[in-house]
């Protein structure tokens, strides 16, 4: 149980376009959505947090203009990387809490190089 | 907020010796202090996590050691095998769903 699928895995965009990742709970209800950016050899730095139906909260540093989030449904939380540039190519993950009060569960991650 | 400092950045063992890392957090309020495994593009992986009513946690070759008063955590692995070549995450939660924050990575190279 407790599945995250995120989707796509990988993706290659042009330098100011636009890139929507999504992950979606699949046998559970998700109420909020943590997503991470992990560069090379980096750990995971968290860069929102999404609620299902409000507004997501953005860590400090990360421009919410620029990484869009949307929560609408308790099953689909997106990310979306507007006006990509190359220093944005990352892997991007997210994560929903389990169904105990601990316990996470993590998609599988979205390879992101902007060329 | 939240600020966790993970040691050693790298570790190299022989094959058949343990592998310590260890971790200190900041927020007396976290309570959940998992382990991650992660290989190169994958996402990562939960070997172990304790929480903060006991001190020491074991399954099979791996274990959490958690000092609450001095904020430190420690992941011990034994009889290390090039399987356990990876990188490692300690990570600290408050719980109750919140957000996880990660330690800075330690890339374990177990040698024949």
């Amino acid at each position: 149980g407790a599945v995250v699928s995120q989707h796509p895995s990988r993706v290659i965009c042009k330098s100011g376009t636009s890139v929507k990742i999504e992950c979606r709970s699949l046998d559970f209800q998700a109420t909020t959505m943590f997503w991470y950016r992990q560069f090379p050899k980096k750990s995971l730095m968290l860069m929102a947090t999404s609620n299902e139906g409000s507004k997501a909260t953005y860590e400090q540093g990360v421009e919410k203009d620029k990484f869009l989030i949307n929560h609408a449904s308790l099953t689909l939380s997106t990310l979306t990387v507007t006006s990509a540039h190359p220093e944005d190519s990352s892997f991007y993950i997210c994560s929903a809490p389990g169904n105990s009060n601990y316990g996470y569960t993590f998609g599988s991650g979205t390879r992101l190089t902007v060329v | 907020g939240e600020n966790v400092e993970q040691h050693p950045s790298t570790l190299s063992v022989q094959e058949g010796d343990s592998a310590v890392i260890k971790c200190t957090y900041s927020d007396s309020a976290s309570n959940y202090f998992p382990w991650y495994k992660q290989e190169l593009g994958k996402r990562p992986q939960l070997i172990i996590d304790i929480r903060s009513n006991v001190g020491e946690k074991k399954d099979q070759r791996i274990a959490v050691t958690l000092n609450k008063t001095a904020k430190h955590f420690s992941l011990h692995i034994t009889e290390t095998q090039p399987e356990d070549s990876a990188v490692y995450f300690c990570a600290s939660s408050d719980g109750g769903g919140n957000k996880l924050t990660f330690g800075t990575g330690t890339q374990l190279k177990v040698e024949l």
